[in-house]
């Protein structure tokens, strides 16, 4: 079973904007991992943020935990292209290393 | 630094039919843990290994099973195949049990005909 969903399903955007997607999950977690995944391709690390954090930033890349609303979001600044994939938020509970991932995002960057 | 490496790419089986998938993990991890991920879905977690034994299994029947070698690397082992099994099967690692990245491969395409 799912742990969370991502919102929205599916997003579309011209290059050079900014793209948000947001993560809400079920249960509280040790931290949360955000991937891309290229059409029939593996998984791509983004960034991981502990429950004690609040932000990360890698890149162009921005990611928030608001872990009294068990949600997350994934901001890419200045979108490019090469950035059109879809994205999981994944959440770890627990000291497992075990991931359970969402429905994930479907991001579309047109040039 | 070779990631996490997986074989083979696709294939293609029988209903009824046996698979087995390999993965090498990211050199220094020395866990490894199994995804299904059906089209348009999210991966979906089927077993964890460490230390050469089954840690985790998540809601998959007994025909999935596996194995962990000495040198870290994991074989996934599929009998009687289904339909239904059709999938990528991802491989993914990393150091240790708990709280920290954790990498994928490329994935093995498994078409079940």
């Amino acid at each position: 079973s799912q742990q969370g969903e991502e919102d929205p399903q599916a997003l579309s955007i011209q290059e050079g904007e900014n793209a948000t997607m947001n993560c809400s999950y079920k249960t509280s977690i040790n931290n949360l991992q955000w991937y891309r995944q290229n059409s029939g391709r593996g998984l791509v690390h983004l960034i991981l943020i502990r429950s004690n954090e609040r932000e990360k930033h890698s890149g162009r890349l921005r990611v928030t935990l608001d872990t009294s609303k068990k949600s997350s979001s994934l901001l890419i600044t200045a979108s490019r292209a090469a950035d059109t994939a879809s994205y999981f938020c994944a959440t770890e509970r627990g000291a497992t290393n075990k991931l359970i991932f969402g429905t994930g995002t479907l991001l579309a960057v047109q040039p | 630094d070779a990631g996490v490496t997986q074989s083979p790419t696709h294939l293609i089986k029988t209903r009824g039919q046996q698979v087995t998938l390999r993965c090498s993990p990211k050199s220094g991890h020395d866990t490894v843990s199994w995804y299904q991920q059906a089209l348009g879905q999210g991966p979906q977690f089927i077993f964890q290994y460490y230390e050469e034994e089954e840690r985790q299994r998540g809601n998959f029947p007994d025909r999935f099973s596996g194995h962990q070698f000495p040198n870290y690397s994991s074989e996934l082992n599929v009998n009687a195949l289904l339909l239904g099994d059709s999938a990528l099967y991802l491989c993914a690692s990393s150091p240790g049990l708990a709280g920290n990245t954790i990498y994928f491969g490329e994935g093995s395409w498994l078409t079940v005909v």
